[in-house]
């Protein structure tokens, strides 16, 4: 069975620039949640999507947007990227609201 | 607000020495409470998990048990291998802000050697 995978691995953006981070959960699994995480903040709750609806939002700008689609593939974006951006992002699959999560290895972004 | 508070690492250990990696937590209400393991070069995975006092959580001879009144949910094994190096990640989370927004510790690395 395929894990959670997490496309592009690595990038590396221009402060002002945007992104967008794409994560296809695995099979079956409808709750795709996006963390990121960093040296100093370690691991922060972005949000959670369930069947294409946000269901909880972290305490982050309204520049990380995310959405799910009907395959429960699910994207995040950040706009006006700022060098404080720069971080892990780790995007997590569950089959219901347990708390048992599934990880991908993440997308690390660099901010120049 | 809700927290959790783990030992610093590194934590380093020989092969079949006694772990115990410390995590506590603030919280109002009665949260769920977690241990994750991140191993090198791989995404993090539930390693066990207690949903309310006294239960105690086990899985690959790690156990931690559920303490209300110490606030702790403090993780042990009788007896490490160097398979167990990686950074393990205390967390909790409620029902009503939905399980799988999860709150977790700055992580506590453990190296073993052989």
């Amino acid at each position: 069975k395929a894990g959670v995978t997490q496309t592009p691995r690595y990038l590396i953006k221009t402060r002002g620039q945007q992104v967008t981070l794409s994560c296809s959960p695995i099979s079956g699994h409808r709750s795709v949640s996006w963390y990121q995480q960093t040296p100093g903040q370690g691991l922060q709750f972005l949000f959670e999507y369930f069947s294409e609806t946000q269901r909880n939002k972290g305490n982050f700008p309204g520049r990380f947007s995310g959405r799910q689609f009907s395959n429960s593939r699910s994207e995040m974006n950040v706009s006006t990227l700022e060098l404080g951006d720069s971080a892990l992002y780790l995007c997590a699959s569950s089959v219901r609201t347990s708390g048992e999560l599934f990880f991908g290895e993440g997308s690390r972004l660099t901010v120049l | 607000g809700n927290s959790v508070t783990q030992m610093e690492g590194p934590v380093t250990l020989s092969e079949e020495a006694f772990l115990t990696i410390n995590c506590t937590y603030t919280a109002t209400g009665y949260p769920s409470l977690f241990w994750y393991v991140q191993y090198p070069g791989e995404g993090l995975q539930l390693l066990l998990k207690a949903t309310k006092a006294d239960d105690k959580g086990s899985n690959k001879g790690f156990e931690a048990t559920y303490r209300k009144e110490t606030t702790s949910f403090h993780l042990e094994k009788g007896s490490v291998q160097v398979s167990d190096s990686a950074v393990y990640f205390c967390a909790l989370s409620f029902s009503g802000g939905g399980y799988n927004k999860l709150i977790f510790g700055a992580g506590t690395r453990l190296a073993v050697h052989p």
